[in-house]
């Protein structure tokens, strides 16, 4: 029973190119969230969608970030012309249901360099 | 404001003693309260989870403790083992905006000595 999988699990980017975060959550789950983690900081909350929704993207910024969940395939982070600041971990969590109170499960995240 | 305070930033427990996180919140709409054990270069792992209808919640050598007219919230590790060593994040999450976005605290990197 496979968790949350998320690709790649490093990636380096340079200024000005665009980051793909991809993550396929738990089988049977189809409720998505995105975190960015900081270095020395805890988990920023960025975005939750369902398949082929976004529920609530409160947390993006407003600029250069957008997030997908196709109907098939996995959920995708793209960052376009990162810069350095972008350089975090990026967790993608899922759920078997949406709602309050569900547990979220993390995948392993993808660390994101940007030289 | 969504926040989370965690404390401390950093413990050191000696092997077999008892370790002690602390967390605040400020927003009374929080309504679950789940604690993560996070190890270096992995994704965080949900230990235990309380809503604020229990005081206390015990799940092996893990324990939370509420306090709702406070709004604080605690995890303590009994017999504190050298494997415990990971950072731990306490979170919280409610109605607001939809779903159960987690608004995490800051992290406690725990160390046991032996």
């Amino acid at each position: 029973n496979a968790g949350v999988m998320q690709n790649p699990r490093h990636l380096v980017r340079r200024r000005g190119q665009e980051a793909r975060l991809r993550c396929s959550p738990m089988k049977g789950h189809s409720h998505v969230y995105w975190y960015r983690q900081l270095p020395e900081e805890g988990l920023k909350f960025m975005v939750y969608l369902q398949k082929e929704n976004i529920i609530d993207e409160s947390g993006m910024p407003k600029e250069r970030f957008s997030a997908e969940f196709p109907k098939e395939g996995p959920s995708i982070l793209r960052i376009q012309q990162v810069v350095r600041g972008d350089s975090a971990a990026y967790f993608c969590a899922s759920s078997l249901i949406g709602g309050r109170n569900n547990e979220q499960f993390f995948g392993p995240g993808t660390r994101l360099t940007v030289l | 404001q969504q926040q989370v305070k965690q404390s401390p930033q950093s413990l050191i427990v000696q092997k077999g003693g008892i370790s002690i996180i602390n967390c605040a919140y400020e927003n009374t709409a929080f309504d679950y309260f789940p604690w993560y054990q996070q190890f270096p270069g992995k994704g965080p792992a949900l230990l235990i989870a309380i809503r604020p209808d229990v005081s206390e919640k015990k799940e092996g050598r893990f324990t939370i403790s509420f306090n709702k007219s406070a709004k604080q919230f605690s995890l303590h590790i009994m017999d504190s083992q050298p494997g415990d060593s990971a950072t731990y994040f306490c979170a919280a999450s409610g109605l607001t905006g939809g779903g159960n976005k987690l608004t995490f605290g800051t992290g406690t990197q725990l160390k046991v000595e032996l």
